[in-house]
């Protein structure tokens, strides 16, 4: 079975805090992805990762940076944490070549992250 | 237009009904596509992938109809753990970052 771990189950910051959210799989999968899920809003992509160092911007990566030092360990950083990022923080990975995946997404149990 | 549309219900049935949902995509260039269930405050879990020919696995029956750019999931016999949120997935280009998720259609199995 595939195993995405995420660091926290819940998480409280404050807001300007920079803020670290961690996510190991342990499927050797190439691709990597941050999401955020909001109610009414679904599922939106914040960055993606198809290789070590290899890093895509999503629909949503203002007010975020990622790193992918090792090819298991993919981290999303909220630089200067605001309010507006309260949310449901979900990192997922799957199967790929480079960019080119047709491979389903397997997700980690997510971040409830409340900035105060 | 949305590129992907689901009816976000709520879908309201019966112990033991047979419930069915449709998700549209709007790129015709759409290579793969999946069902995902998510329980309240949990994550995404896989259901199945959806195949051109269609496939089964149990009282789940996933078909694509390319035509006319939907997918459908079917659930026989439906049972109270059944409810959650059903999730259609529609990978654009077979690109990783172009897998673009439905908002979701909500279903509640009562006794």
């Amino acid at each position: 079975d595939v195993k995405v771990t995420q660091s926290s189950r819940y998480l409280v910051k404050r807001t300007g805090e920079k803020v670290f959210l961690e996510c190991v799989q342990d499927m050797d999968h190439e691709n990597m992805f941050w999401y955020r899920q909001d109610p009414g809003l679904g599922l939106r992509l914040i960055y993606f990762s198809y290789d070590v160092k290899m890093k895509e911007k999503g629909d949503i990566p203002e007010g975020y940076s990622v790193s992918r030092e090792k090819k298991e360990r993919f981290s999303l950083i909220l630089e200067s944490a605001s309010t507006n990022q309260t949310s449901m923080y979900l990192c997922a990975s799957s199967f790929g070549q480079r960019t080119y995946s047709n491979q389903p997404q397997h997700f980690g149990d997510g971040t409830r992250l409340s900035i105060l | 237009r949305k590129e992907v549309e689901q009816d976000p219900g709520p879908f309201n049935v019966p112990e033991g009904a047979t419930v069915a949902f449709n998700c549209t995509y709007s790129n015709s260039a759409s290579q793969s596509f999946f069902w995902y269930r998510q329980d309240c405050r949990k994550e995404p879990k896989l259901l199945m992938s959806v195949y051109s020919s269609g496939n089964e696995d149990g009282r789940f029956t996933a078909q694509l109809n390319r035509a006319s750019q939907y997918i459908s999931l079917l659930i026989r016999d439906s049972k109270l753990s059944d409810s959650a949120t059903y999730l259609c997935v529609v990978n654009m280009y077979s690109s990783a970052s172009k897998i673009i998720f439905g908002s979701g259609t909500r279903l509640s199995i009562r006794p």
